[in-house]
């Protein structure tokens, strides 16, 4: 089955950039999303079809896509954006799938 | 507001059966896919299934195929999740989730969340 892959954990500290990986055969062909999940709480999608920003979300947030690897970047990270992180994208059949999710902790 | 409440979740034995409900205000529900997303205890997101806004297709996971049925009613504004054969590693967190798509029908991802509804399944 088709699967995306996400590094554990990433640290920074404030202020700095974060910079969250998702990797997946099908990402040159396919978009992909990210959503942050903050313990407790439902998933809030913070970037679609690659690098689009919901209205609401801060501009901090950005994506981008280079074959097959998307990345998150978030840019002055402040203590409010640690959260769990993950990418979802959909395979040939249009099955979705999600990432295995990246705990952002803010030093 | 736009909302979705999950349902209908509880303990239950292996092998047994339960249907989970998603009861969505706010906005046009017949305009929208959905899908159903789980989390299990201290794990990750999992997709389990979507439905087209008339109900005509239908996708599930590897993992709940021939076990779990979505559907839903339109004239009631909610999604259904019948889950049959359960197992102890379904016990997670179910939210269902709105599937947002822009004018040219190009996915624009999960727009929209429930809190979730917790299913443990125990002997």
């Amino acid at each position: 089955s088709y699967e995306l892959t996400q590094p554990p954990s990433v640290s920074v500290s404030p202020g700095q950039t974060a910079r969250i990986t998702c990797s997946g055969d099908a990402l040159p062909k396919q978009y992909a999303y990210w959503y942050q999940q903050k313990p407790g709480q439902a998933p809030v999608l913070v970037i679609y079809k690659d690098s689009e920003r919901p209205s609401g979300i801060p501009e901090r947030f950005s994506g981008s896509s280079s074959g097959t690897t998307v990345t998150l970047t978030i840019s002055g990270v402040q203590a409010e954006d640690e959260a769990d992180y993950y990418c979802q994208s959909a395979d040939s059949s249009g099955a979705l799938v999600f990432g295995g999710g990246t705990k952002l902790t803010v030093l | 507001q736009v909302q979705l409440v999950e349902s209908g979740g509880g303990l239950v034995k292996p092998g047994g059966s339960l249907r989970l409900s998603c009861a969505a205000s706010g906005f046009t529900f017949s305009d929208y896919y959905m899908s159903w997303i789980r989390q299990a205890p201290g794990k990750g997101l999992e997709w389990v299934s979507y439905i087209s806004s008339s109900g005509s297709t239908i996708y599930y996971a590897d993992s709940v195929k021939g076990r779990f049925t979505i559907s839903r009613d339109n004239a009631k504004n909610s999604l259904y999740l019948q889950m049959n054969s359960l197992r102890a590693e379904d016990t997670a967190v179910y939210y269902c989730a709105r599937d947002s798509y822009d004018s040219s029908g190009y996915y624009d991802g999960m727009d929209v969340w429930g809190q979730g509804t917790t299913v443990t399944v125990s002997s």
